[in-house]
């Protein structure tokens, strides 16, 4: 049994430019979450999403950045017009229901904006 | 709302010495707390948690925590210091028991010394 897939595991991109990250549950999760990891700080909650469901999107920036997890196919967290503040790693986490069950975390995508 | 402070981004022992991470929380309901390892270029790996069972909480490699609601803490510990636990470890705090909303410390980093 697989478990959380991430990719790219590193994304390099020019100011003004698009990020997407990739992340696929492990096998029978319905239940998403996206957090970010700046430099020298901890992990901080982005959104949480079930299949074509946005649960709580709380974290999220209000501008430039999306997520979205599909009936098929996996998780996509979308930046548009990327800028050098967004460089970080990216993490996402599966569960098996939304409360109570444990957060299985992906090697997560590291985005540098150069 | 919630918020983790770990007491000592690094921390340093030697080979075989007693591990000591400190954590606090605050919440403003009867939490749910976690530690959770980074191994570098990884993802997280849960340790252990805390869901209002037992307060001496018992996890994988040899860590344990002790819950103490008086003195708001949940201090990650283990006996003896193998050279394989350096990492960085994150305490978390969530209300709702799993994945959703995991509240982060800003992490220490554990380097053992042979």
């Amino acid at each position: 049994n697989a478990g959380v897939m991430q990719n790219p595991r590193h994304l390099v991109r020019r100011r003004g430019q698009e990020a997407r990250l990739r992340c696929s549950p492990m096998k029978g999760h319905s239940h998403v979450y996206w957090y970010r990891q700046l430099p020298e700080e901890g992990l901080k909650f982005m959104v949480y999403l079930q299949k074509e469901n946005i649960i709580d999107e709380s974290g999220m920036p209000k501008e430039r950045f999306s997520a979205e997890f599909p009936k098929e196919g996996p998780s996509i967290l979308r930046i548009q017009q990327v800028v050098r503040g967004d460089s970080a790693a990216y993490f996402c986490a599966s569960s098996l229901t939304g409360t109570r069950t444990e957060a299985f975390f992906g090697q997560g995508t590291r985005l540098t904006v150069v | 709302a919630q918020s983790v402070t770990q007491l000592g981004s690094h921390v340093s022992v030697s080979e075989g010495a007693l591990v000591l991470l400190r954590c606090n929380y605050s919440s403003s309901v009867p939490p749910y707390l976690f530690w959770y390892v980074q191994y570098p270029n990884q993802g997280l790996q849960l340790l252990l948690k805390y869901t209002s069972a037992a307060t001496l909480v018992k996890g994988i490699n040899g860590f344990e925590a002790e819950f103490k609601k008086s003195e708001t803490s949940f201090h990650l510990t283990k006996p003896s210091a193998h050279m394989s636990d350096a990492a960085e470890y994150f305490c978390a705090v969530s209300d709702q028991g799993g994945a959703q909303k995991l509240v982060f410390g800003q992490g220490t980093r554990l380097t053992i010394n042979p």
